[in-house]
Parts: structure tokens; sequence; C-alpha cells
């Protein structure tokens, strides 16, 4: 299947500072991808759909100015947490569908263990 | 609504079957897929079946989906170490643009 790259896939940081979380789609193209956070022991929840070269859609309840999309090109999506705080440590994941794809399925990345000290 | 929904823990010994169960609420959803978490991993799409099927087999993976009830199962035959993870199932509509996750049914296999 196609593959889905996360990067970092584990950061530490101070409250305050922001960080950056890569998705790239390595071998396919993806006009969309998708955010999802994992509290412990708990089910993925959909933070945003990030769209190639538009403003990502938010779910409710996130807020759109701390967590910042960005989907520059095709094989790239970021997402920036800012001003991170304590309560935003959380395994971060995201998906990606290929461009024109018939399939239904949805690639993710390995995730990213995001700890704010 | 999207509510999905698992029981949280199965155990099995190895070699046995296990079953995994999983329930939806919107009749609307197209496709329903099971995906397997290893610890501190992503998610790896193991099967997904449409909506209009009954029944979908890939090697040990049976999914039997039974639409009136919205009921899904996910049954492993000869079940391994190596499938101990957390099961989640999932449903999508529409153009697939949005999945919707239950809570992770965490499979222990016991040798």
């Amino acid at each position: 299947g196609a593959v889905v790259s996360q990067h970092p896939s584990r950061v530490i940081c101070k409250s305050g500072t922001s960080v950056k979380i890569e998705c790239r789609s390595l071998d396919f193209q993806a006009t969309t991808m998708f955010w999802y956070r994992q509290f412990p022991k708990k089910s993925l929840m959909l933070m945003a759909t990030s769209n190639e070269g538009s403003k990502a859609t938010y779910e409710q309840g996130v807020e759109k100015d701390k967590f910042l999309i960005n989907h520059a090109s095709l094989t790239l999506s970021t997402l920036t947490v800012t001003s991170a705080h304590p309560e935003d440590s959380s395994f971060y994941i995201c998906s990606a569908r290929e461009v024109g794809q018939g399939s239904p399925e949805a690639f993710f990345g390995q995730g990213t263990r995001l700890t704010v000290v | 609504g999207e509510d999905v929904e698992q029981s949280l823990f199965l155990s099995v010994r190895e070699g046995d079957s296990s079953v995994i169960n999983c329930t939806y609420t919107d009749s609307s959803s197209t496709y329903l897929y099971w995906y397997k978490q290893e610890p501190g991993a992503g998610l790896q799409l193991l099967t997904y079946i449409f909506s209009n099927m009954d029944m979908k087999q890939d090697q040990r993976l049976t999914v039997l989906l039974n639409k009136k009830d919205k009921h899904l199962s996910l049954r492993i035959a000869d079940t391994q170490t190596g499938d101990s993870a957390i099961y989640f199932c999932a449903e999508s509509k529409g153009n697939f643009n949005k999945f919707y996750f239950g809570s992770g049914t965490k499979l222990n296999v016991k040798p």
C-alpha cells in the first residue's frame, strides 16, 4: 500500500513554544490529508481536514489558531501546535488519500508523540 | 450521528479464533474498516467492506456485516501472539473524506 510518513515520531517541548509536525505522502499525491489526535487509551479524534492550496477545515471545538495547518503541496501537510501547553500532550496522527483513487482506503502515518513540559 | 462503539478488551489463547465486535449508528455509512494499531505506532489498514456486502474474507481475516443491526465483526482465525494490538473499526461516508473511529478493542493473545 501507499506510504505516509510523519516527522518527528517523538518530540518534547517546553510550554509556550511551538512545534511543527510534518506529514508526507511518499509515493502518491494527496489532495486531502487529515489530522487526528489520540488521547491515551482513547479513540482517534478528527481535528481537521487539510486541503492542498486552500484553508483547512476544522472540526467543531478545535482551535484553528492553536493548531495551524498548512498543505502547501500534494505530498506535504504540516500541523503546528502554537504556544503549546501540557494539555496539548498527545499522539497526533495524519492520514492521506490518493488523488483520483477510486479505492476508499486512507493511509496513516506512524504518529507523533508530543510531550509538553 | 456517527457513534461507533466497541468492547474495550478481548483475551484469547494462541491458536484460537478471535472475534471483535463493533456497532455503529449511521446507516448512511458507505464503507466500514478495520485498522490495527501496535504500541506507539500508527494505524495499519487490515481490511474494509462496502456497506452493501455481507461478508469479506482475506486469509485469516473474516469480516461480517449485518447492516440491519448495524453490527460489524472481525474474526481472526488461528490467532497468533503477533496479533496482540488494538483494533479499531471505523466508518466513512460520502466521498470518504471523514472517518469515524470506535474506541478500539485491545486484543491480548496468551501463549
